[in-house]
């Protein structure tokens, strides 16, 4: 069975002080490996996604990074606004029918205090 | 280009009810996937739809059940609601190209069962 586990739940950092946040994952046959953020109450963010362990990118204060067996979410100088629970899915296909869906973690909630 | 939409934004139903959640996909894109996601956990993944036809489902009960429409827009129907069945139901949609497939998320609708 297919697996994301992301540490740490929760993190508090004052704004500049730059962190990692993890995902691990068990998976059979990866197809691909998913960031989004999530702001309270709205509908997940596309960020990132990795393919191949030693793919890396990047997007303004997030750089993405992806093993065989995790990735990690690089966040430089953060900002408040970067405030927000930071998702983690691996993708799987469905051998009967051939959908494509997302296992996600239960996300690192991020707090930027100024 | 307009994002995935969903309607209604919050729903509040008793138990035992049906209800019934709306969806349009971002233009070009032909599959639909729903989700359900309770508080402080990720999404979990009920449903995907292409081409009008499922290609996969989750691990949920036969009280769920989906369709998608010629102009790929997609309903979600929930029959005798639980109190367990309080969640934000999400939407996403995507377009495969090649092995590559990213999923984009509407904002949800809140679902209350009293």
């Amino acid at each position: 069975e297919d697996q994301v586990t992301q540490s740490p739940e929760a993190l508090r950092l004052q704004e500049g002080e730059s962190s990692s946040l993890n995902c691990s994952y068990t998976v059979s046959g990866l197809r691909g490996l998913f960031w989004y953020r999530q702001d309270p109450g709205k509908g997940p963010e596309f960020l990132f996604t990795l393919y191949s362990a030693g793919e890396e990118k990047e997007k303004e204060r997030l750089k993405a990074t992806l093993t065989k067996k995790e990735s990690f979410l690089h966040i430089t100088a953060p900002k408040p606004e970067d405030s927000a629970t930071y998702l983690c899915a691996v993708g799987f296909r469905y051998s009967g029918g051939g959908a494509d869906g997302l296992t996600f973690g239960k996300g690192t909630h991020l707090i930027i205090q100024p | 280009d307009a994002g995935v939409t969903q309607s209604p934004t919050h729903l509040i139903k008793t138990r035992g009810q049906h209800v019934t959640l709306r969806c349009s996909p971002i233009s070009g894109h032909k599959s639909v996937s729903w989700y359900q996601q309770v508080l402080g956990q990720g999404p979990q993944f009920i449903f995907q739809y292409y081409e009008k036809e499922e290609r996969g489902r989750g691990n949920f009960p036969d009280r769920f059940s989906a369709r998608q429409f010629p102009n790929y827009s997609s309903e979600l129907n929930v029959n005798a609601l639980l109190l367990g069945d309080s969640a934000l139901y999400l939407c996403a949609s995507s377009r495969r190209q090649g092995s590559q497939e990213t999923q984009y998320f509407g904002p949800g609708t809140r679902l209350l069962v009293l």
